[in-house]
């Protein structure tokens, strides 16, 4: 079974503030997804890292892929009370499939 | 401009009385899925349709049944709805690797 880990599960940091949120899995992904998910919406997909050791940023997010593939992080610089939501991340196994870690829930307080 | 569209936005139903979620997207993805999320957690996946091949997850109550009578609309029924399946429901769809949600149908079972 492939099971994916998410720390901190609750994060409440006070606005322009950086933080690191990690996933962590025993198992290697063929690619790793990032989704946001603002309170009451569904989730939107922000990025897919595909190769080890791969760096992408999003304006003031930088997504990393571990070098084995097994690990992402996501960090955030200066944070916005726009970026409270549930961050989750996800492997993808297969095409038509994707496994979602529990989430951690960002609180930026103004 | 929508993409994937669920309706209604907040249903809410009585103990034991069938009910019935919908889900339509302009996507023209062959893949789509629905997700059940409770509060704060991730979403947990109750089943997904490949085309016309309907996938079930082993988990997944028989309280829970789809349809999908074409590429663009795919249905939740939920048999006899207990206090328990008062949740957030997810339908996504896919056309490769990235998943694509709707923004949910709150259910609260009285």
């Amino acid at each position: 079974t492939q099971l994916l880990e998410q720390s901190p599960q609750f994060l409440s940091i006070q606005e322009g503030e950086n933080l690191t949120v990690y996933c962590n899995s025993s198992s290697v992904f063929s690619s790793l997804q990032w989704y946001r998910q603002e309170p009451g919406e569904g989730p939107v997909l922000l990025v897919t890292v595909v190769t080890g050791g791969e760096v992408k940023k999003l304006k003031r997010l930088t997504f990393q892929f571990g070098d084995a593939r097994k690990d992402s992080s996501l960090h955030i610089t200066a944070a916005q009370p726009g970026d409270t939501g549930l961050y989750l991340c996800a492997g993808v196994p297969s095409p038509d499939k994707v496994i979602f870690g529990p989430g951690t829930s960002l609180s930026v307080i103004p | 401009d929508a993409m994937v569209i669920q309706n209604p936005r907040y249903q809410v139903t009585q103990f034991g009385k069938p009910v019935t979620l919908s889900c339509s997207q302009t996507l023209n993805h062959n893949v789509m899925y629905w997700y059940q999320q409770k509060s704060s957690q991730a979403p947990k996946l109750l089943f997904h349709y490949y085309d016309k091949d309907f996938n079930n997850e082993a988990d997944t109550p028989d309280n829970f049944q789809s349809r999908r009578p074409n590429t663009s609309f795919c249905f939740l029924d939920i048999r006899s709805p207990g206090l328990g399946d008062a949740a957030m429901y997810l339908c996504a769809t896919s056309g490769g690797y990235e998943q694509y949600f709707g923004p949910g149908t709150r259910l609260t079972v009285t």
